[in-house]
């Protein structure tokens, strides 16, 4: 199974500050035929179900504001969140979908300093 | 609009049965794989389970192979999990979850509210 590792824990963003979320693959989630990186990122606010933001490790969910970013290579990428606001304190996840079992991170929890 | 409701969440006896429902609205279901994603009290999410748009295709995870069997009923708009021999540790809210295409395992683009399931005597 491939392990996705996340860091940090937790986070504290001053309003209008900058978050970098980080998430690592045990094993390279790029398919080299068609060149996608299989890495998605969710937010998942409380009492509410996950919400799909980022797929393809950097492409952009509809209506999901441009202030969310993802990039990253084969096995390490990030999720960046720029101008935070007082809505984008949530639980943040990455997932690879390269191969079965699918496998999520452990969550990055942001919040406001 | 993508409306995906689960049902059959309960309290159930450690060894006991159980199976969750997930009707789906918005989309034409036969096209998309389905999965079920799940997350115990307080901790992180967990694939549970997934099933290609034809049915033809299903996986799982190590934690419930054995014992969870995904299926859908392209007629009904319907996904579903059995879950037996249920254990503590598969207490959990049970979220359904519409998958992207992606020609195979996909992440899921689209989730329904979830359904609290309890193991517990």
């Amino acid at each position: 199974d491939i392990v996705m590792t996340q860091s940090p824990d937790s986070l504290a963003v001053s309003l209008g500050g900058r978050a970098t979320i980080n998430c690592k693959s045990s094993q390279n989630v790029l398919y080299s035929y068609n060149d996608k990186k299989y890495l998605a990122w969710y937010q998942q606010k409380p009492g509410q179900p996950p919400k799909l933001l980022i797929s393809w490790a950097s492409t952009r969910e509809s209506g999901v504001p441009d202030r969310f970013s993802g990039s990253g290579s084969g096995t390490d990428f990030t999720l960046t969140i720029n101008s935070l606001q007082a809505e984008d304190v949530a639980v943040y996840y990455c997932q690879q979908y390269y191969s079965s079992p699918l496998t999520f991170g452990g969550g990055t929890k942001v919040e406001i300093k | 609009e993508v409306v995906l409701l689960e049902s059959g969440g309960d309290l159930v006896q450690p060894g006991g049965s159980l199976r969750l429902s997930c009707a789906a609205s918005g989309f034409t279901f036969s096209s998309y794989a389905m999965s079920w994603v799940r997350q115990a009290p307080g901790k992180g999410l967990e694939w549970v389970s997934g099933i290609s748009g034809t049915g033809g295709s299903t996986s799982y995870a190590g934690s419930v192979k054995g014992r969870f069997t995904i299926s859908r009923d392209t007629s009904k708009n319907t996904l579903y999990l059995q879950m037996t021999s249920l254990r503590a540790e598969d207490t959990a809210v049970y979220y359904c979850a519409k998958d992207g295409y992606c020609g195979g395992d996909c992440y899921s683009n689209y989730w329904g509210q979830g359904t609290q399931v309890t193991v517990s005597s």
